[in-house]
Formats: structure tokens, sequence, C-alpha cells
């Protein structure tokens, strides 16, 4: 079946320094979506990117999706605390609206 | 809008026992996700409905795992009996089909514990 996989599984990194995540699909994928899951929270809608080699951003955030459509990346420059959670990416399997969730990252930020 | 609802938030039940767990989604969005969260296996979707449809519930677990959808606005998920591999965090989801973005709005959870 479909896999979506990420890396790191966890990094840590110093308040300022960048953080960037990996997301791998197994299959080609019509589009991607990020979330991002707060301590004890929910997931909580980013983006989504359709277009295959597309750039996105969001302040500090950048976006990507490969030219392939089988992964993408989530790029945070200058990380903040406010920056902690695990973030994943998940893509619709087949056309359906079953979406995956990736494995995700979880980012811990130090002061 | 108040967002997704799940009731209860937190629930510890003995092993054997009936739970169910509760769903008001948003209002005027057609589709509905259950997803349920551990640390072993991640996010995983349980099932979903379109238009109070089941679509897909192959993620179900096992015959205990039941969901229905009586109404466009309300959910539930049951599991009976209940086990102690259950316990996990159980999302409820939502969104509307707009041909552009799908986004999923969650509901704050249920803590399930089983002992």
């Amino acid at each position: 079946g479909q896999q979506v996989m990420q890396i790191p599984q966890y990094q840590h990194v110093q308040e300022g320094e960048d953080f960037t995540t990996y997301c791998n699909s197994s299959t080609t994928l019509s589009n991607i979506q990020w979330y991002k899951q707060r301590p004890g929270g929910h997931p909580v809608f980013l983006i989504q990117l359709v277009k295959s080699g597309e750039v996105k951003k969001q302040k500090r955030l950048t976006f990507q999706f490969g030219e392939a459509k089988k992964n993408s990346s989530l790029h945070i420059t200058a990380t903040q605390t406010t920056d902690v959670g695990t973030y994943f990416c998940a893509g619709p399997y087949s056309g359906t609206y079953k979406y995956i969730f990736g494995t995700g990252t979880r980012l811990k930020v130090l002061a | 809008d108040a967002g997704v609802i799940q009731s209860p938030r937190h629930e510890v039940t003995e092993m054997g026992q009936e739970v169910t767990l509760r769903c008001k989604p948003i209002s005027g969005h057609d589709y509905l996700f259950w997803y349920r969260q551990t640390m072993m296996r991640g996010l995983e979707l349980l099932i979903y409905f379109n238009n109070n449809v089941p679509i897909d519930d192959s993620g179900m677990p096992e015959d205990r795992f039941s969901a229905k959808m009586p109404n466009a606005s309300f959910s539930t998920l049951k599991i009976q009996p209940s086990e102690p591999r259950d316990s996990a965090v159980y999302f409820c989801a939502s969104s509307l089909d707009t041909g552009a973005d799908t986004e999923a709005f969650f509901g704050q959870g249920t803590r399930l514990t089983v002992v």
C-alpha cells in the first residue's frame, strides 16, 4: 500500500537555526498537505501544494513539492520557540480523499 | 463556527467495556474522517464518510470497531469490547470539497485509556 515517510524523526535545534523536514511518498501524489501539531494538541492545516515543482512561502516557512510529485519539503528559517511541535505531511491515496499521513518530524527548539 | 467538536475529551474505561466517541463536524462540511494516533503507529485513518455515507473503512482495525454517521452533524465511533491496545488519541476531522484546498479541520481529540 501507499506509504509516506518523513525524515528526520526528531530534530533539536537552537533558536535561530534553520530546520528542514523531508517527506517521501511511495506513489505519485495529486497534491500534498502539511500540518503542524503542537504538543498535546491536534493537527492544524498549514498548506496544500498541487503543482509539480511548486514552492509556497508563509513568512519563515517554505514548502516545496517535488518535480515528480513524490516528495516534498518544509523549511523553517530562523526557528523560534513557537515552532515547536510535530510536522506532518499528508497525501491522498490514488485520487481519493483518503489522506495518508507521514510519520512526522518532531521539532524541539532550544532557547 | 466552533470547529469540530469531540466528546468526551478523556475516557478511561475497563477492558471489555463498550466505548462510544462522538463527533460534530463543521456545519456544511461533506467529508468526515476518524483518525487514531499512537506513538507506535502515528496517525492512522480509520474510516471516512462523504455526505454521511462510509466510503472507506479499510483502516478499521477489527470488527470490534464500528462507525456511524446518522446525519450531517453527528458521527460516532464505537469500540465493543474495548482492549488495552485500543488506548490512543482518537481524532475526528471534517473537510469541504471546494475543488481547491481540501484541508481537514481536526477536533481536539478524545484520549482513550483502556485499563
